[in-house]
């Protein structure tokens, strides 16, 4: 199956400020997802990005606080804005297979607001 | 509110034994079901998914489906200590392409 890396794999953040999340797929994919995993918690959908238009958000997120881009069907970026140390959490992209609805995880991106 | 409940644990098992890990999921709709192993630090890993009522097996790894209970499990034969970590139940919603996630049930298999 395709590889899927993020960059950063970790940071370390002031709070007020912003940091963007990369996540790049070595093939074309349809479907790619954004998740928050808190401590200790599951994962949560924040939300599908979609290739040439807007995100789907899901309920408790907004494009304001963590707008995405899908430039195109390989590469998509998470940012989280004005951070605040409840922010501080993994954050993971998938892409998904649409016949198998099967999604495959990048390694995550692990954030500490301070 | 669609929901995936697993038991949180620890599931503490010998090394050698079946380790049973448990599912249960509210959407009546949904149609495919996923086991992700997540160690921790690191980023869930799909190990199983099942699609119809019944077992599927995969090497030491049997999925088992019931859809009208609404329960999925996953059996470990011959449980190994890296076998320890979190196991996450996933359910796609209804038809759709989004997946909901239990919060995990961890595992610890003792030498």
């Amino acid at each position: 199956s395709a590889v899927i890396s993020q960059k950063p794999s970790r940071d370390i953040c002031q709070r007020g400020t912003s940091l963007t999340i990369q996540c790049q797929v070595d093939s074309q994919v349809t479907m790619m997802f954004w998740y928050r995993q808190q401590p200790g918690q599951s994962l949560t959908l924040i939300a599908t990005a979609n290739q040439g238009s807007e995100a789907t958000y899901e309920s408790g997120f907004v494009i304001d606080k963590f707008p995405i881009s899908r430039p195109n069907l390989t590469f998509s970026t998470l940012t989280v804005s004005n951070m605040s140390p409840e922010d501080s959490s993994i954050y993971l992209c998938s892409f998904g297979t649409p016949s198998t609805d099967t999604q495959y995880f990048g390694p995550g991106t692990r954030l500490t607001v301070l | 509110q669609k929901e995936v409940e697993q038991n949180s644990g620890p599931l503490s098992v010998p090394e050698g034994a079946i380790a049973s890990l448990n599912c249960t999921y509210s959407d009546r709709g949904s149609q495919s079901f996923f086991w992700y192993r997540q160690y921790s630090g690191k980023s869930p890993e799909l190990i199983m998914s099942i699609y119809s009522n019944g077992d599927k097996e995969d090497g030491r790894f049997t999925a088992q489906l019931n859809k009208a209970s609404q329960y999925v499990s996953l059996l470990i034969r011959d449980s190994q200590p890296s076998d320890s970590a979190t196991y996450l139940c996933a359910v796609n919603e209804g038809r759709g392409d989004k997946l909901i996630f239990g919060t995990g049930t961890r595992l610890q298999v003792f030498p």
